[in-house]
């Protein structure tokens, strides 16, 4: 049950994309569209941006948008604000009843 | 307003038992699955343990398997989490957080309270 694999850094300057990878295994991200994105700010619960790979709950801006190719998947901020700079972590469904988190990356905008 | 609030927290002796409760609030709590989720500071989030709507489906991360136990009481709103022989690497601020779907996989976990922290010290 290892955790999924993420870079541990990002960076991009306001107004450019930056794309957070997440890299499993088949028998997590790659077999299963159960993939989520959480953005967490320093101090405070993480929180939802994208679930099963590409959906954004209500009030998720349309700048996060979520994709998956084979056994990674990825997040893709668009038009980098500030307040976008955070911890981010992806999450999948592992099967037989037990989910799994990535290392998380750590998104500068500089 | 759709809240989880958890407790329960606090300083343990390595080896002692601990419980934690998460009360569910503003939302059907027995149409959803829930999940325990912990973070050790400046780390990042591990998965502990799940349980479906109606505790038919339950779930555990091999590294608390045996050792931690995950309940629900629909009819209180609350969610617990029994933890049994602590050890120093169970220290984290523990979350509770509520799935998008009514079992396994959760879909995504939309609502996550601000997390109760254990410590496990002599």
């Amino acid at each position: 049950q290892s955790a999924l694999t993420q870079p541990p850094s990002a960076s991009g300057s306001p107004g450019q994309s930056v794309t957070i990878s997440c890299t499993g295994t088949s028998s997590d991200v790659g077999g299963y569209n159960y993939v989520s994105w959480y953005q967490q700010h320093p101090g405070k619960a993480p929180k939802l941006m994208i679930y099963e790979v590409t959906k954004r709950p209500s009030g998720v801006p349309d700048r996060f948008s979520g994709s998956k190719s084979g056994n990674t998947a990825s997040l893709t901020v668009s038009g980098l604000q500030a307040e976008d700079e955070a911890d981010y972590y992806c999450g999948s469904y592992a099967g037989s009843n037990r989910e799994v988190f990535g290392g998380g990356t750590k998104l500068t905008v500089l | 307003e759709v809240q989880l609030v958890e407790s329960g927290g606090g300083l343990v002796q390595p080896g002692r038992s601990l419980r934690l409760s998460c009360a569910a609030s503003g939302f059907t709590f027995d149409d959803y699955a829930m999940h325990w989720v912990r973070q050790v500071p400046g780390k990042g989030l591990e998965w502990v343990s799940g349980i479906s709507w109606n505790s038919g489906d339950i779930g555990y991360a091999d590294s608390v398997k045996g050792r931690f136990a995950i309940s629900r009481d629909n009819a209180k709103n609350s969610l617990y989490l029994q933890m049994n022989s602590l050890r120093a690497e169970d220290t984290a601020l523990y979350y509770c957080a509520k799935a998008f779907s009514s079992g396994f996989p959760a879909g995504g976990m939309d609502v996550w309270g601000q997390g109760t922290t254990v410590t496990v010290s002599s």
